[in-house]
């Protein structure tokens, strides 16, 4: 069975500084898929990124940095100097590829990130 | 530039008064996904549409139905809606159901639904 764990169920930071959103996950197959979305108070999903597990290079885009290590199975989302407007639900998501998988993400708990001015 | 679009984003029903909640595309994908998300719960899915194959999950009551009619449309009805079934309703699209660069679930703005 699948599984993804965000032990931080709120974070709260002052703008500028940098925060760091974990994310665990389990799974039994070999070939699989990450995902994090950020949910702000409007509600929509907002995709962040995507990252396959035969692909561990880190990512940057912007303020946002991505550290996939399989040897800990942990997906860490990182934002640096945050902004107010980071302030939302983010989830980290797992799915499997291949055989019966038919797209099903399984989502983390999700973690509060709010950013003061 | 919306690509996936909930209509309404509110609504408010009566305890046992059907509901018919409304997802279109226009990114001309080939499945479509409902999903069920409650107070600070992450997501559930409920069901999807490959085309036009209807896929539910396990423990999706048989309250809840869905209607593909075109590759664009996407609804979600409640037959008899009770107070727990107050949530935000989410619909996805993706471009294929397994694919390496065509799986990314993209997402509309979710319709609140409220059961008095």
């Amino acid at each position: 069975a699948q599984k993804v764990t965000q032990a931080q169920t709120e974070i709260s930071v002052v703008e500028k500084e940098d925060v760091t959103l974990d994310c665990v996950y389990e799974t039994r197959d070999t070939t699989y898929y990450l995902f994090w979305y950020k949910q702000p108070p409007s509600g929509e999903l907002v995709f962040l990124i995507r990252r396959n597990s035969f692909d561990e290079q880190n990512e940057i885009s912007g303020r946002y940095s991505w550290n996939f290590q399989k040897s800990t199975s942990s997906f860490n989302f990182t934002i640096t100097a945050s902004q107010v407007v980071d302030s939302a639900v983010y989830f980290c998501a797992l799915r499997n590829a291949g055989g019966t998988s038919y797209g099903k993400l399984t989502f983390g708990q999700g973690t509060i990130l709010t950013v003061h001015p | 530039d919306a690509m996936v679009i909930q209509n309404p984003r509110y609504q408010v029903t009566q305890f046992g008064k059907p509901v018919t909640l409304s997802c279109s595309q226009t990114l001309n994908h080939n499945v479509m996904y409902w999903y069920q998300q409650k107070s600070s719960q992450a997501p559930k899915l409920l069901f999807h549409y490959y085309d036009k194959d209807f896929n539910n999950e396990a423990d999706t009551p048989d309250n809840f139905q869905s209607r593909r009619p075109n590759t664009s449309f996407c609804f979600l009805d409640i037959r008899s809606p009770g107070l727990g079934d107050a949530a935000m309703y989410l619909c996805a699209t993706s471009r294929t159901l397994d694919g390496p660069s065509t799986d990314t679930q993209y997402f509309g703005p979710g319709t609140r639904l409220t059961v008095l």
